[in-house]
């Protein structure tokens, strides 16, 4: 089993829908969870990281961890083309320092 | 500098030749990560320097790769022998090592294909 599994989609929306993107992970002792944010031919860049249980919102963006489920969301509200990219999860933790990431998933915000 | 600066951003070569691979990682960032992906894949760890010093290589594929770390700042991967498998974008992370929350900051890669 992977650390951390990824829908790789891809995903299709229309411009203004709500997404839901999601990962889960396998080991309880991960602490520290990423989303990144990927456009084609560039490197990922850090959206947002939560820690431990619960929301973190940052304008239209949501991450959102459920340790008890091993569950990690993002969610984009008034979804735009600009958007439009492959979303990486990461989890940091455990016995070593480096960033785990899931398969991402490619979305697609269609105008 | 301003980011994560990788080169070449691009490289072609043929099947059994060596490739380096050149990362300059943000200015007082202690930390710098290997990474591969595969088209249309995740994000595969290779190798993590913390200063000159690598604690976790274990996700080097074979003895055909290795990484070294001067003056804690640049850092080349070096894939010997090349394969087709080995075709991929290479990217580069650093961050500033604060043992909690790792931050990484990314370069743009070097896409590497093998003929």
């Amino acid at each position: 089993q992977k650390e951390v599994e990824q829908d790789p989609g891809p995903l299709s929306v229309p411009e203004g829908a709500i997404v839901s993107l999601n990962c889960t992970y396998s080991n309880s002792a991960f602490q520290y969870f990423m989303w990144y944010r990927q456009y084609s031919r560039k490197g990922p860049e850090l959206l947002m990281y939560t820690y431990s249980s619960g929301n973190k919102e940052d304008g239209r963006f949501t991450a959102q961890v459920d340790k008890s489920s091993k569950y990690i969301s993002l969610f984009i509200r008034d979804s735009q083309p600009s958007d439009s990219a492959t979303y990486l999860c990461a989890r940091y933790g455990g016995a070593t320092n480096k960033l785990i990431f899931g398969t991402g998933t490619l979305l697609a915000v269609q105008p | 500098g301003a980011g994560v600066s990788q080169s070449p951003s691009n490289k072609v070569t043929e099947k059994g030749k060596d490739v380096e691979l050149r990362c300059d990682p943000i200015s007082g960032h202690t930390a710098l990560y290997w990474y591969r992906q595969r088209l249309g894949q995740g994000l595969e760890f290779l190798i993590y320097f913390q200063g000159n010093s690598a604690p976790d290589k274990s996700g080097l594929p074979s003895d055909r790769f290795s990484a070294e770390r001067t003056g804690e700042s640049v850092s080349t991967l070096t894939i010997q022998r090349t394969q087709q498998e080995d075709s991929a974008v290479y990217l580069c992370a650093s961050s500033l090592l604060t043992g909690t929350n790792e931050k990484l900051f990314f370069g743009s890669g070097t896409q590497l294909s093998v003929l």
